[in-house]
């Protein structure tokens, strides 16, 4: 079954990097994902897909502090030098057969 | 611009039906697959339901599934989300989302219509 799990919470310091990690279910480590950024009481906010060989594809308008990249069954998001407008819910998504999708539960990051 | 904005939310008692729309502009509508998301309150984010361009192709979660019925009429570039039988386990924003060409995941969303299932 496909699962992706996400840890629930993170916190790095202001002008710090933080590293925030998705996992796949067993059997699905070739799976690309996409990460999703949402703030409180605001639209959610598509960040970039991630593929299994670690390139990723950033949407509109996201800032090069923005990057990601992948090592097995896990894909990465990376934010560096954390600003206050980053603190927010991070999910992560993948798809199976483009008829079902699957999000993680989010983690919130906490900017210190 | 690629603007989504929700509308129809509201409260509805158990058992109750509720039509959600999102009316889409700024790109051309027609081309993409369209997508409904929820989020209950305290919790992440959850796939609903998913509609192909001309709306010949639709999937749903299965905790829908029987349910909620996602539509689209391409001339107005409007998406509709119509839901029956509602229970509190339906309390939730619903969000719109515009997906990728190949339906893999939304690039823009909605901010979303709360709706409350409650006696």
């Amino acid at each position: 079954q496909l699962v992706v799990t996400q840890s629930p919470s993170a916190s790095a310091s202001l002008g710090a990097s933080v590293k925030l990690t998705c996992t796949l279910s067993r059997g699905y480590s070739t799976f690309a994902i996409a990460w999703h950024q949402h703030q409180s009481e605001k639209a959610p906010r598509y960040l970039m897909r991630v593929k299994s060989d670690g390139s990723h594809i950033k949407g509109d308008g996201i800032p090069d502090r923005f990057s990601g990249s992948s090592s097995g069954s896990e894909r990465y998001l990376i934010i560096s030098s954390l600003q206050s407008e980053d603190e927010a819910d991070y999910y992560c998504q993948t798809w199976h057969t483009a008829t079902s999708w699957v999000f993680g539960g989010g983690t919130k990051l906490t900017v210190l | 611009e690629v603007q989504l904005v929700e509308s129809g939310g509201g409260l509805v008692q158990p058992g109750g039906s509720l039509r959600l729309s999102c009316r889409a502009s700024g790109f051309s509508f027609s081309n993409y697959w369209m997508v409904w998301v929820r989020q209950a309150p305290g919790k992440g984010l959850v796939w609903v339901s998913l509609i192909n361009s001309d709306g010949s192709e639709t999937t749903y979660a299965e905790s829908v599934k029987g349910r909620f019925t996602i539509s689209r009429d391409n001339a107005n570039s409007a998406l509709d989300l119509q839901m029956h039988s509602l229970g509190a386990d339906d309390t939730a924003v619903y969000f719109c989302g515009r997906t990728s060409l190949e339906a893999a995941h939304a690039d823009y969303w909605g901010r979303g219509t709360l709706v409350t299932v409650s006696s």
